[in-house]
């Protein structure tokens, strides 16, 4: 079945660093990715997506790449803020369907 | 424009005590899905309504059940609270046309605990 993995945290970074969270994901065909942010005390939201290999989705500086050959979507953010810090879910849905799978959660922290 | 919203915030529950989870969404969407959020384990589906008048199973759907009122409502029960069903729990929308990506709307969750 679908499977979404990425590193576990809570990472933790100075501001103005540069940031990366994995996501190696499995499934068949080809599914759409996305990266969820959960600040404290909120419902998830989506911050970018791409629906297609080679498609790039960006957002407030976050950007990720969705790469067929490695199955990944990895989360890049030049330069982080305070208020960056959040959880960040990595998640796919394959060909549109109703289930949306999700990985464990990466909690950032960014310190001034 | 309030989204998607979600009743109780906070619910502490007895084991054997029964209770509903009330969500209702304003932007006329067709789906609507309720996950449960546990540490480490990311969200995991309990139940989904792809459309007014079907509901389907998830991932994780037993202990609960749903209804789906009207296209705006989909509640979830929990018919006998057990200490394993303490988690965060969280409605979710989405307008799914078969094209392109299902991008969900989140409620800010209902915070369940049973003792």
């Amino acid at each position: 079945g679908n499977s979404v993995t990425q590193m576990e945290g809570p990472v933790t970074l100075s501001e103005e660093a540069f940031l990366t969270i994995n996501c190696t994901y499995t499934a068949t065909g080809y599914p759409s990715l996305f990266w969820y942010v959960q600040y404290p005390g909120e419902g998830l939201q989506l911050l970018l997506k791409a629906t297609k290999a080679d498609d790039k989705g960006s957002n407030k500086g976050f950007e990720a790449t969705y790469r067929k050959e490695t199955t990944s979507f990895h989360l890049e953010k030049g330069s982080v803020q305070v208020s960056d810090s959040a959880v960040y879910f990595c998640a796919l849905n394959g060909n549109g369907g109703f289930k949306t799978i999700f990985g464990a959660g990466t909690r950032l922290f960014v310190k001034a | 424009n309030a989204g998607v919203t979600q009743t109780p915030k906070f619910q502490v529950l007895k084991t054997g005590q029964s209770m509903t989870l009330q969500c209702a969404q304003d932007m006329n969407h067709n789906s609507m899905y309720w996950y449960r959020q546990d540490p480490g384990m990311g969200l995991r589906l309990i139940y989904y309504s792809a459309s007014e008048g079907t509901t389907d199973k998830g991932e994780v759907p037993n202990g609960y059940n749903v209804s789906r009122l009207n296209k705006r409502e989909f509640s979830l029960r929990l018919e006998s609270a057990a200490p394993s069903q303490t988690s965060v729990y969280f409605c979710a929308s989405s307008e799914l046309t078969g094209f392109g990506a299902n991008v969900l709307t989140f409620g800010a969750g209902s915070r369940l605990t049973v003792l």
